[in-house]
């Protein structure tokens, strides 16, 4: 059975890395793994996404270890408006999108 | 360039009818997804579009159905509705195939079953 799990939420303080944990079991070796981020009322918003090893784009860093089975999203120095909800998504067996259980982030000043 | 739009905005039905939700891409986009989003059950996948035909379905019951027009406008159906089937729906957009590429969603649509 596909699931993805994540943890329900995490705090961290203005200026801190913050890394969010990805848990997908049986993925295959091709799929992407996305991650996006969701403020109330909004549809998400694409963040990173990679399928192998290390990506790194302007807000964030993906780490991907060689079995696969998770994945680490990095935010680098989160402000206050990093304060959201952030989602993994996979795709099981070139098939299934399987959205993560979602992490709910809240940033202190 | 105009953003994915879903319409209606808000919807309040009743059980057992049904409904008719529409989501129009970002021009050139040949790609649509829909999501159902729950607080119970988060965000989970409905339907994957590509160029009119369903590459990909979700673990929903056939009450849920749509298509994809040939200008990559898409609509999802729900038939006989029920409480359960209250959520926001999401549409998606990406240029191809969800894979490997970047997903724009619109703003949803909030269903609500009386």
């Amino acid at each position: 059975l596909a699931k993805t799990t994540q943890p329900i939420s995490m705090d961290s303080y203005e200026g801190q890395e913050v890394n969010i944990t990805c848990s997908h079991n049986n993925i295959a070796t091709n799929d992407y793994i996305t991650w996006y981020q969701q403020f109330p009322s909004q549809g998400p918003r694409f963040i990173i996404q990679g399928y192998k090893t290390k990506v790194t784009n302007e807000v964030a860093s993906l780490f991907i270890p060689a079995d696969r089975k998770s994945s680490t999203l990095s935010l680098p120095r989160v402000s206050l408006s990093d304060t959201a909800v952030y989602y993994c998504l996979v795709r099981y067996n070139t098939d299934k999108l399987i959205f993560g259980t979602g992490t709910r982030l809240q940033v202190f000043p | 360039k105009a953003g994915v739009t879903q319409t209606p905005r808000y919807l309040i039905k009743t059980r057992g009818q049904q409904v008719t939700l529409s989501c129009s891409p970002i021009s050139g986009h040949r790609s649509v997804s829909w999501y159902q989003q729950t607080p119970g059950q988060g965000l989970q996948f409905l339907f994957e579009y590509f160029s009119e035909t369903q590459r990909n379905k979700g673990n929903f019951p056939g009450r849920f159905s749509g298509r994809q027009f040939s200008n990559s406008r898409s609509e999802m159906n729900v038939s006989t509705l029920e409480l359960g089937d209250s959520a926001l729906y999401l549409c998606a957009s990406s240029p191809r195939l969800v894979e490997g590429y970047e997903q724009y969603f619109g703003p949803g649509t909030r269903l609500t079953v009386t």
